[in-house]
């Protein structure tokens, strides 16, 4: 079964800590994403990455910041937290642009709050 | 840019058909997609209908795409308590169809 595999599902940090949340996938996608989901706002792009060390700022890109050292990971990082920063991370891979509707697969989340 | 708008609740009897419903507002839209997140998991791929279709069926699930009015619609029928989640539109457009555009989600409630 393909997957997508978020590390951690419940995280809470201290306002300021430098905060790392990984995501593998098994199945040689090239495109990964890293979304937040908020009550009410659906889902907000934060970056994604087209390939290994290649990154995009997303729509809310303020705040994060990622790395793509290999194809199968993808890690959103959070400089210093803070506590607007409490949310649901999804993590998402996908085939390339024009290979087909697959659509996104997404990990599980990672429900992450920042006291 | 793009903009994908939903209705936030909906509840329905057991065994009556959902009807969720989602507008977008870009005319390249390629695919349009459903997806499906259960209480505390993450999204799941229900079904999607290329942008030339204005139907597609799987089993219970009927998609519906009016391009005229750029209007999606899923219909669930005989509806399940497993069906109470939270049901989220979400299109790709020309030029940019690695990237997804997501409505807010409808919180679909089945009651007994």
């Amino acid at each position: 079964d393909v997957k997508v595999t978020q590390s951690s599902r419940y995280l809470v940090k201290r306002t300021g800590e430098k905060v790392f949340l990984e995501c593998v996938q098994d199945m040689d996608h090239e495109n990964m994403f890293w979304y937040r989901q908020d009550p009410g706002l659906g889902l907000r792009l934060i970056y994604f990455s087209y390939d290994v060390k290649m990154k995009e700022k997303g729509d809310i890109p303020e705040g994060y910041s990622v790395s793509r050292e290999k194809k199968e990971r993808f890690s959103l990082i959070l400089e210093s937290a803070s506590t607007n920063q409490t949310s649901m991370y999804l993590c998402a891979s996908s085939l390339p642009t024009g290979q087909g509707a697959g659509g996104y697969t997404f990990g599980s989340g990672t429900r992450l709050t920042v006291v | 840019g793009e903009d994908v708008e939903q209705s936030l609740f909906l509840s329905v009897r057991e065994g009556d058909s959902s009807v969720i419903n989602c507008t977008y507002t870009d005319s390249s839209s390629t695919y349009l997609y459903w997806y499906k997140q259960e209480p505390g998991a993450g999204l799941q791929l229900l079904t999607y209908i290329f942008s030339n279709m204005d139907m597609k069926q799987d089993q219970r699930l009927t998609v519906l795409l009016n391009k005229k009015d750029k209007h999606l619609s899923l219909r669930i029928a005989d509806t399940q308590t497993g069906d109470s989640a939270i049901y989220f539109c979400a299109e790709t457009v020309r030029g940019n169809d690695y990237k997804l555009s997501f409505g807010a989600g409808t919180t679909v409630t089945v009651r007994a």
